[in-house]
């Protein structure tokens, strides 16, 4: 059974910081990983998309890489605004072609 | 881009009542939808998916008589919660997958915040 895990479970920094956000999956056959934003009591955005063929994918201040061999993502963000301040989900698709989600990284962003 | 517009965004109800929630994709055609179950600062939880023209798949756990789904349309699915109880509580998501292949992305909706009393 596919599990997802995301570390740390929350984080603090001040703003202008670079940070990086850390998921990692048990089952490498995946067809592809998500990276998402949720507001509290919001649906969720998508950030990233990264097919299993791929080893990263970049938008704007955003930068998420995969390492399918060994099981993980990272989720890079360049100078934090306070803006960027969310929940942030990873999650794999996997071969019974579905979505299976880390429980998240609850990120604030200090002013 | 992919819009996925779900309604109602918020309800409140007696225990007993039926609630109806939809899940529309605005902009393009999706012969799969999805829907999920998040509970206060836990992650989403596939409840089951939704396919055109035919019955849904559940999860392993999820009453299919309690959380009845429809998708009669290309562009609609709706979940219905049966008889609701306080247990049922929780915030309810649906995405829909665009095309037809495997690997597409899945957008979501705003989410239904269901609360009974």
């Amino acid at each position: 059974k596919q599990e997802v895990t995301q570390i740390p479970a929350a984080l603090s920094v001040p703003e202008g910081e670079n940070l990086v956000l850390n998921c990692s999956f048990t089952d490498s056959a995946i067809y592809n990983l998500q990276w998402f934003r949720q507001d509290p009591g919001k649906g969720l955005t998508s950030l990233l998309l990264i097919q299993s063929s791929q080893r990263e994918q970049t938008s704007g201040r955003l930068n998420a890489s995969l390492d399918k061999s060994s099981g993980r993502s990272t989720l890079y963000i360049a100078a934090s605004q306070p803006g960027d301040s969310a929940t942030y989900l990873c999650a794999v698709l996997e071969g019974a072609q579905k979505l299976v989600f880390g429980q998240g990284t609850r990120l604030t962003i200090n002013p | 881009g992919a819009v996925v517009s779900q309604h109602p965004s918020w309800v409140i109800c007696k225990s007993g009542t039926s609630v109806k929630i939809e899940c529309r994709s605005l902009d393009f055609q999706a012969t799969t939808m999805f829907w999920y179950r998040q509970f206060p600062k836990q992650s989403l939880m596939l409840m089951a998916t939704s396919n055109e023209g035919s019955k849904a798949t559940y999860e392993q756990g999820v009453e299919k008589d309690k959380f009845l789904i429809n998708h009669a349309s290309l562009t609609l699915s709706t979940l219905t919660v049966t008889s609701a109880h306080p247990e049922d509580s929780s915030f309810y998501i649906c995405s829909a997958r665009e095309g037809n292949r495997v690997n597409q992305p899945q957008h979501f909706g705003d989410g239904t915040r269901l609360s009974i009393l």
